[in-house]
């Protein structure tokens, strides 16, 4: 099953207008947390914004926030006043124990979504 | 971030070869996470080490794939005789403790691509 699902292959808006990226997760564990990252052309991957499972406020990084429904289990993310330097593929994801005895965290990727910032 | 980094930027290798990539995480994180991004796809976990010891290699292909942290220097990534399906973005991630933290910040990537 998939654990992190984003069913937005590509999406499309106009400059200055606000857009919503949708993810929705899947877990049993009460404790997790949410990521979003940007990977521009050039390949990086840059940190956009965190929710924890037990944060109480929707976390905001500038123009992005990120809208957390954790009864319907989705963590969209909102990016205000678009700009042509926001193009670019945005992965959401979710860290979640290992399992294993020697403890420790992953990070499951959804399969991204392709924003395009039009004039 | 660039705290995190990883050489080289790019490496090409003839099917066969071994490619060998490099992650030298943030000062004072001693936890050493490593990604695979296979093309139009997100990334996919591989190995979680600590200093000299492989914690969780879950995510690593049974074969030719090999990784280490060592007491001194980067963490390494090996792949021996590398293969077409092998050409990726691999990336890392660094973390002080076991916890990937509320920044969990990647380095900025090794491209390989085999020919």
């Amino acid at each position: 099953a998939q654990k992190i699902t984003q069913t937005q292959p590509g999406m499309f808006v106009q400059e200055k207008e606000a857009v919503t990226l949708d993810c929705t997760y899947d877990t049993s564990d009460p404790s997790y947390g949410l990521f979003w990252y940007k990977q521009p052309s050039s390949g990086e991957m840059i940190f956009l914004i965190y929710q924890g499972s037990y944060d109480q406020q929707n976390a905001t990084e500038g123009r992005y926030s990120l809208n957390f429904q954790k009864a319907r289990k989705s963590a969209n993310l909102v990016i205000s006043a678009s700009q042509l330097g926001d193009s670019a593929m945005y992965f959401c994801a979710m860290r979640e124990p290992l399992g294993g005895t020697g403890g420790g965290n992953k990070l499951t990727f959804g399969t991204g979504t392709q924003l395009k910032v039009e004039l | 971030n660039a705290g995190v980094m990883q050489n080289p930027r790019h490496l090409v290798r003839r099917r066969g070869q071994e490619a060998r990539l490099r992650c030298s995480p943030m000062k004072g994180h001693s936890h050493v996470y490593w990604y695979r991004q296979l093309p139009e796809e997100g990334l996919k976990f591989m190995v979680y080490l600590q200093k000299e010891n492989i914690i969780d290699e879950s995510g690593m292909p049974k074969e030719r794939f090999s990784a280490e942290f060592p007491k001194e220097g980067p963490s390494i990534l090996r792949i021996q005789q590398v293969v077409r399906g092998d050409s990726a973005a691999y990336f890392c991630a660094s973390s002080p403790l076991g916890r990937l933290n509320t920044e969990a910040f990647f380095g900025q990537g090794t491209r390989l691509t085999v020919v």
